[in-house]
């Protein structure tokens, strides 16, 4: 079965200890991305990777790091998280299909608290 | 800079009608994507459509349509027969270039509360 998943699905933690958000996907697609949803303000792209070792910043990477070792692996690292990272993150991937056509698969969300 | 606004926080339609969820974006980029997506109260985000900016023809997903109009910067969802499986949130996103010219920065609407009533 086609998938992305995500862990934890669930994560209360204190400000400034480090934590990973794991992404791995199955359809070996080239992009991933990560994204975090808030109350009033959407979806906002925190990080993309367009293929192994190529990763570009979103709308905000700012207390974030990725990287994209393996073509499956995705991971979100917060270095230092902080109380305005509570949010409910998704992890996403992209297939191209013919032509110019994508289609997006998510991961079921993450969500974090940081108190 | 890039821009996706959807204008109805909150929209209504019974049950076997056709809805239109209004999306217009604003970009100088000649290459851009767009795309729907719906998330349901459990949470999930799950990809609907997407709409290339060099594409002649509407893209078609089973009862989704994406009514692109170009000139008017619009690209507005349809969804027709409605179901009450349909109730939820619906965003709106564009896809644009970065510096190296791959498009896939993304950036999306604010969503549309869709409730289908029996």
């Amino acid at each position: 079965e086609a998938q992305v998943t995500q862990n934890p699905r669930y994560l209360i933690t204190v400000t400034g200890k480090k934590l990973t958000v794991t992404c791995s996907q199955n359809m070996n697609h080239e992009y991933m991305s990560w994204y975090r949803q808030d109350p009033g303000l959407g979806l906002r792209q925190i990080y993309y990777s367009m293929n192994v070792e190529v990763t570009d910043k979103g709308d905000v990477p700012e207390g974030y790091k990725v990287s994209r070792k393996e073509k499956r692996n995705f991971p979100l690292i917060l270095e230092s998280p902080s109380p305005n990272q509570t949010s409910l993150y998704f992890c996403a991937s992209i297939k191209r299909t013919s032509g110019s056509s994508y289609e997006q698969y998510f991961g079921p969300g993450t969500r974090l608290t940081v108190t | 800079a890039q821009k996706i606004t959807q204008t109805q926080p909150g929209m209504f339609v019974q049950e076997k009608e056709a809805v239109t969820l209004d999306c217009t974006y604003d970009t100088s980029d000649p290459s851009y994507g767009l795309f729907w997506y719906k998330q349901p109260s459990s949470g999930e985000m799950i990809f609907l459509i997407y709409q290339g900016s060099y594409d002649q023809q509407n893209a078609t997903e089973g009862r989704y349509s994406l009514n692109f109009q170009k000139a008017r910067k619009s690209a507005n969802l349809v969804i027709s027969a409605s179901q009450l499986g349909d109730s939820a949130m619906y965003f709106c996103a564009m896809s644009f270039p970065n510096s190296g010219g791959s498009n896939y920065k993304l950036t999306f609407g604010k969503g549309t509360l869709l409730t289908v009533n029996p």
